[in-house]
């Protein structure tokens, strides 16, 4: 079953923070964020495992609590570059032995300068 | 290391034709997937591809969609005849370890445009 990214949209100014949730109705096994920039190929962004994972890199940093089977991504401070969609991708232990992600609809966003 | 290929980039057809997307994935991936996102709504699963064999096809719309991987290098997805639904970006993406712990690569998609 797909999950449900929150918010669908957000604009921000430079130097704002942003948070985008993805909640799942399943168990997981761990969780993905992509972000893609229009006409390119998603991106790799990181991946959570179970256990309240959290992790992050320069301005951009992600919590995974495996109890809620939610997580969200954080961005802080903004750069015109954050621009995008961002995806999260959920790996659900109901899927068997197939592991394959199932991907929110994105939350889309710009940073203005 | 070269990424995911995918061609062609865009690929206008006619409802009734037929259609045939490939993938060239990072060498030494096993897993292969397929994907498509139709204007605005998720990445939609289609199929999973380990090596040559197929892994999940539970994603697939029906029996107008054909995909191979044939050796476990490069793969097909087919489309025929096509469908104005079928209209969407067709992304591949791959990754070295199950469940890809190792994130996967996207390919820059197939934009496919059924008239």
């Amino acid at each position: 079953q797909q999950p449900v990214q929150s918010p669908q949209a957000v604009i921000l100014r430079e130097g704002e923070d942003a948070v985008i949730n993805c909640s799942s109705s399943k168990a997981l096994y761990s969780v993905h964020w992509y972000r893609q920039k229009h006409g390119e190929a998603p991106v790799f962004l990181m991946i959570l495992l179970k256990g309240g994972e959290q992790k992050g890199h320069d301005k951009i940093s992600a919590s995974f609590n495996e109890k809620k089977q939610q997580s969200s991504l954080y961005l802080t401070a903004s750069q015109l570059s954050y621009s995008g969609t961002y995806f999260c991708g959920t790996d659900q232990i109901s899927s068997g032995s197939a592991r394959q992600l199932t991907f929110g609809s994105g939350t889309q966003l710009t940073v203005l300068p | 290391e070269a990424g995911v290929t995918q061609f062609p980039s865009h690929s206008v057809i006619e409802k009734g034709q037929t259609v045939t997307l490939r993938c060239d994935p990072i060498s030494g991936h096993d897993n292969l997937y397929w994907y498509r996102r139709v204007m605005g709504k998720e990445i939609k699963f289609l199929l999973h591809f380990v090596k040559e064999s197929k892994q999940d096809e539970s994603g697939m719309p029906n029996n107008r969609f054909l995909a191979e991987r044939t050796g476990g290098t490069y793969s097909t997805l087919k489309v025929q005849p096509a469908e104005l639904e079928d209209s969407g970006v067709y992304f591949c993406a791959s990754s070295q370890h199950r469940g890809g712990m190792d994130g996967y690569t996207f390919g820059s998609g197939t934009r496919l445009t059924v008239v």
